[in-house]
């Protein structure tokens, strides 16, 4: 029930095109859901978050989109850049606890 | 966001010794938590660093195998004791603010044991 499930493993996008994560939880208790990107050799940083009251969330280039009642979220990255090419986690995590529960990691290339 | 500094960011140990990483953040936080990261791995959450009193282990964890200090609001230590080659992996601090959810992470500290 604490699990974070993303999909897919690995990714491969042309420049310019759309980058689609997808993860899924069960724990209802969630309300804080957060993406992570990091590049080799550095730690994860806070790329965007979302709370479970609004259905999407929108910085720059990067969205998220909340399913509540599916239980899923997905991040959308638009126009993907070389830049963009890194591991992306997503995580979940509830006030209580404020243990974040990362998924498994989706591992980005964008190519020129 | 906060700006969050571990020490040593990279070492070389032999099976059996110890070694303690230090995490230092430039603002008072709320939480302070260790992870784990095998290369190509997730994030495993070791335990929760609470001040002045005990940490906060994570099933798989051991207070003798990884014990962590937190005298004060922007400092904590992890140890990795008797290490074995197992043991080497990236550890990395993170902290969460006084009043948001977000939680931030240092640059990690890779370890090698050989």
């Amino acid at each position: 029930q604490q699990q974070v499930k993303q999909s897919p493993q690995s990714l491969i996008v042309q420049k310019g095109g759309i980058s689609i994560i997808n993860c899924a939880y069960e724990n209802t208790a969630f309300d804080y859901f957060p993406w992570y990107q990091q590049f080799p050799g550095k730690g994860p940083a806070l790329l965007i978050a979302i709370r479970p009251d609004v259905s999407e969330k929108k910085e720059g280039r990067f969205t998220i989109s909340f399913n509540k009642s599916a239980k899923q979220f997905s991040l959308h990255i638009m126009d993907s850049q070389p830049g963009d090419s890194a591991t992306y986690f997503c995580a979940a995590s509830n006030e209580s606890a404020s243990k974040i529960i990362f998924g498994s990691g989706t591992r980005l290339s964008i190519r020129p | 966001s906060a700006v969050i500094s571990q020490k040593p960011s990279r070492d070389i140990c032999q099976r059996g010794t110890s070694l303690t990483i230090q995490c230092q953040v430039d603002s008072q936080v709320t939480m302070m938590f260790w992870y784990r990261q095998q290369p190509g791995q997730s994030l495993t959450l070791i335990a929760t660093a609470n001040q002045g009193s005990e940490a906060t282990y994570e099933s798989g964890f051991v207070i003798d195998k990884f014990p962590i200090s937190r005298p004060n609001l922007t400092f904590s230590t992890l140890t990795v004791s008797n290490m074995s080659p197992e043991d080497s992996s990236i550890y990395l601090c993170s902290v969460v603010h006084m009043d948001s959810y977000e939680q931030y992470f240092g640059p990690g500290t890779r370890l090698t044991v050989t």
